[in-house]
């Protein structure tokens, strides 16, 4: 089975700074999703970028990159000039790309907070 | 992409007794996802519902605890039933986002029970 490790419970950044959140996860799948999600307190679960197995250029959306080590299996979250709406939980997760309908895997989580 | 409607949005509830939480997406989906967040910890899947066929729970998760409809494909609801303190959680339905891999989530029901 697949899992998913956050290794970082908690953590800050400076408003206007730079901070990389940790991912690492196990699979014996070549074909794979991974994605961070943010969960503000709002609850709401929001995507915030995905990243395909077989693509091996970083994902980036506007503030937010990814570094990817498929062989590493490292999966690690950077955002740029943290803003204090970035304040949240992050989750990284796993989904196969095999079938349809695969459940996702979710790792623990990263507070996040931003401090101004 | 979808839009998930999901209510209430929070209650606070007597032990021993039920909670229906519904969720309305605003395009037909095959599949619907139910997940529980305890508190300060990740999610975790309680169920799978597909439209016309018995849910599909994960281990852990029984019917009689938590029984699912899902009457059409755009609607399910979720049942909390005979609930106790340790019910207290985030309960988060979410779909397929088709071409996208991704799950679109529902707006979350936080749960407390007295």
């Amino acid at each position: 089975a697949q899992t998913v490790t956050q290794s970082q419970p908690e953590m800050s950044v400076q408003e206007a700074e730079t901070v990389t959140l940790s991912c690492t996860y196990d699979t014996s799948e070549s074909d794979y999703y991974l994605f961070w999600y943010k969960q503000p307190p709002s609850r709401q679960m929001i995507l915030v970028i995905r990243q395909e197995a077989y693509k091996q250029q970083n994902a980036t959306e506007n503030r937010f990159s990814v570094n990817f080590q498929k062989a590493a299996k490292s999966f690690s979250l950077k955002i740029s000039d943290s803003q204090l709406g970035d304040a949240a939980m992050y989750f990284c997760a796993y989904r196969s790309a095999v079938g349809y309908g695969q459940n996702f895997v979710f790792g623990p989580g990263t507070r996040l907070s931003v401090l101004p | 992409s979808a839009v998930i409607s999901q209510k209430p949005s929070r209650d606070i509830c007597q032990r021993g007794t039920s909670l229906t939480i519904q969720c309305q997406v605003d395009s037909q989906v095959t599949m619907m996802f139910w997940y529980r967040q305890q508190p300060g910890q990740s999610l975790t899947l309680i169920a799978t519902a597909n439209q016309g066929s018995e849910a599909t729970y994960e281990s852990g998760f029984v019917i009689d605890k938590f029984p699912i409809s899902r009457p059409n494909l755009t609607f399910s609801t979720l049942t909390v039933s005979n609930m106790s303190p340790e019910d207290s959680s985030i309960y988060l339905c979410s779909v397929d986002r088709q071409g996208n891999y991704g799950y679109t989530f529902g707006s979350g029901t936080r749960l407390t029970v007295v």
